[in-house]
């Protein structure tokens, strides 16, 4: 079957700009996992959507990320007044709990000049 | 909070040897360990999670070992081929509320030369 998706594969943005980056999950995941890949950095948490249930929202850097799932499955990530600093691997990734492993896509590599 | 180390950050072998990459975490209260692969350009592949309560995963030469009270995990390639070359992600999840989270290190990246 189809893995995880994501879109676009490559953004190269001015800073100051928003940007949307849209994961698409494996169907029938209830859960989805936001990542960033910094250069020189592991992987850091960015955001978690379970079923129904609230977010957690810990893992987002600042009040300029946010994220929504709509009919818990499609997600899309939004940076707004993108910084140079935002420049990474967006990664997004589903399972359904309790399956251990997460399935990650292939990420979106985002570059703000 | 949980911080996860690997060494080394890089790594050259000739085909054919067996090696090892290693994973410290330093809180030893943790759900599972999962080593992951990651190709230039591409996601990440699992390739074995050990639960907590267990101290090996094998899957074909692949070997990974868990010694959840001091903190360590390694990852035993054997007989390396050049198609094993890629970045090798060990990463724990939490126990407790937050089991769902999982923590990176930042990564291993093996070159195996023919």
């Amino acid at each position: 079957g189809a893995g995880v998706s994501q879109s676009p594969s490559n953004k190269v943005t001015e800073k100051g700009k928003d940007v949307e980056l849209r994961c698409d999950p494996i169907s029938g995941h209830t859960a989805l996992y936001w990542y960033r890949q910094s250069l020189g950095q592991g992987l850091e948490f960015l955001i978690y959507f379970q079923g129904n249930s609230a977010p957690d929202k810990s893992g987002l850097p600042s009040d300029r990320f946010s994220a929504e799932r709509t009919g818990g499955s499609v997600s899309t990530l939004t940076i707004q007044r993108t910084q140079q600093e935002d420049s990474a691997v967006y990664l997004c990734a589903s399972n359904t709990p309790p399956s251990g492993t997460q399935y990650f896509g292939p990420g979106t590599r985002l570059l703000v000049l | 909070k949980q911080e996860v180390t690997q060494i080394p950050a890089a790594l050259s072998v000739p085909e054919g040897e067996n090696l090892v990459l290693n994973c410290s975490f330093t809180d030893s209260a943790i759900y599972n360990l999962q080593w992951f692969r990651q190709d230039p350009g591409k996601g990440l592949t699992s390739l074995l999670l050990i639960q907590s309560s267990q101290r090996e995963q094998t899957s074909g030469r692949l070997n990974a070992s868990l010694d959840k009270s001091s903190g360590r995990s390694t990852l035993y390639i054997a007989a390396s081929q050049p198609g094993d070359s890629a970045t090798y992600l060990c990463a724990v999840k939490e126990s407790g509320g937050s089991n769902y989270k999982l923590t990176f290190g930042k990564g291993t990246l093996l070159t195996v030369n023919p």
